[in-house]
């Protein structure tokens, strides 16, 4: 597609529920970034992809925090036992090469946990 | 640690006023610096990028900044501002010695007043 898609754009979850959060990034795009945003803040780091390997995954913040991308182009996060303090944006982002490209982000998913 | 300090989170211009918003970072290596900017109720966008070459960098919509190694800075300027330049502005920073992660400021906040 023209632009990196992330679905949903909303997502409530009471604590305890897992969620699961998708992107799909710029056809061709090699890198993918999954990032963090509280309000008031900037992204903060989370994992991230080239092709289908994993080779960052140093921000996710707990075991429960887990991101795959298995046929190397869309990518999902995937959240389990959501606590309040998981409440946050989180924004994709894809590259063509690596991060000295920049990026193009996602809409991102606002996640508000219950 | 790296890190990525903006100096203002709020600034307020009446338009045609000139815009500096400030940048300092710290990172062991060498360097690719950016600014995105988030327009209300739109995703990030990158405003421009260094990487080698001539200090002074010119992105879109009138913005350039300036690279300068020895202050560790990278400061967004715009000689006259319009109403449509209210927006979020985020500094950047990734490099060499870092991985694969791009390290970003907690934002700057701009309000034109038409």
């Amino acid at each position: 597609g023209a632009g990196v898609s992330q679905s949903p754009r909303y997502k409530v979850a009471k604590r305890g529920q897992d969620v699961a959060l998708r992107c799909d990034p710029i056809s061709g795009h090699v890198s993918l970034f999954w990032y963090q945003q509280a309000l008031g803040q900037g992204p903060e780091f989370l994992t991230y992809f080239q092709n289908e390997a994993q080779l960052d995954k140093s921000g996710l913040p707990s075991d429960r925090f887990f991101a795959e991308r298995p046929e190397g182009s869309v990518s999902t996060l995937k959240i389990q036992r959501t606590q309040k303090e998981d409440s946050a944006v989180y924004l994709c982002a894809s590259s063509l090469g690596t991060a000295s490209y920049g990026y193009t982000f996602g809409s991102g998913t606002r996640l508000t946990v219950v | 640690a790296q890190s990525v300090s903006q100096h203002n989170h709020h600034v307020i211009l009446s338009e045609a006023a000139s815009l500096e918003l400030g940048c300092n970072y710290s990172y062991g290596g060498t360097v690719n610096l950016f600014w995105y900017v988030q327009y209300p109720g739109q995703h990030l966008q990158l405003l421009l990028k260094y990487f080698s070459g001539d200090p002074l960098v010119k992105g879109i919509k009138g913005f350039e900044a300036e690279f300068i190694k020895s202050k560790f800075s990278f400061n967004l300027r715009k000689p006259s501002v319009q109403w449509s330049d209210t927006a979020e502005y985020f500094c950047a920073v990734n490099g060499d010695t870092g991985g694969f992660k791009t390290i970003f400021g907690a934002g700057t906040r701009l309000f034109v007043k038409a």
